[in-house]
């Protein structure tokens, strides 16, 4: 089926440890985005990527590098999780052709404990 | 500043009846509007979209209005059905931005 795929689903880090959140679409979409959601508020915009071979930080970018693999794949990095980065994770596709509505993946629950 | 909130945090509807759902922006320059519902443990789901062209925009069950005078814009969904609970954000774009700012979501709750 066609959409965004993330993994993992969840994950439980120790604080310091690193790791990856992988995201990868097949819309054959030019954006990609990576956004963090708390109990109580809205999405905010960590990293996003307008096209292959560019990114730029969000709103909340501290803590976070991305990688935009190639068209299909854009990656998340925690290189040193803290407990501040417990949160739900939702990678994002979007064309600026016809709407632009996203597509969001199902998200990934990360606790660092 | 830019922002896009929602007027009301929580929202119960007898089923059947008609949900109205607001959001209030801040940003002028705003020109694109989408709404999105998001079920418990999913990600948030495409909607309905307006343009800042435009005052009024009908999908199946959706309408969306847009106040550009007053930076307010609503989601109305006709006869509310037990799937209609979630939680509903609006969010706000620029055509010049890549970015997507989303408002903190309305809970709907749908009692039968």
């Amino acid at each position: 089926n066609a959409g965004v795929t993330q993994t993992p689903k969840f994950q439980v880090l120790k604080t310091g440890q690193s790791m990856t959140l992988q995201c990868a679409q097949d819309m054959n979409h030019n954006s990609m985005y990576w956004y963090r959601q708390d109990p109580g508020m809205g999405l905010r915009l960590i990293y996003y990527s307008a096209s292959e071979g560019t990114t730029d930080k969000g709103e909340v970018p501290n803590g976070y590098n991305v990688s935009r693999l190639n068209k299909r794949e854009f990656s998340l990095r925690l290189e040193s999780a803290a407990p501040s980065q417990t949160s739900v994770y939702f990678c994002a596709s979007g064309s600026r052709t016809g709407t632009y509505g996203y597509t969001f993946g199902s998200g990934t629950r990360l606790t660092v404990v | 500043g830019e922002s896009v909130g929602l007027h009301l945090p929580t929202l119960s509807v007898q089923e059947g009846d008609n949900s109205i759902i607001n959001c209030a922006y801040s940003n002028s320059a705003s020109d694109y509007f989408i709404w999105y519902k998001q079920e418990s443990g999913k990600g948030p789901q495409f909607i309905i979209d307006i343009r800042s062209n435009m005052d009024k925009r009908q999908g199946q069950r959706v309408t969306v209005l847009l106040n550009k005078t007053v930076k307010h814009l609503s989601l109305q969904i006709a006869a509310t059905q037990p799937g209609d609970s979630a939680v509903y954000f609006c969010a706000e774009s620029r055509s010049n931005d890549y970015k997507l700012s989303f408002g903190a979501g309305t809970t709907v709750t749908v009692r039968a």
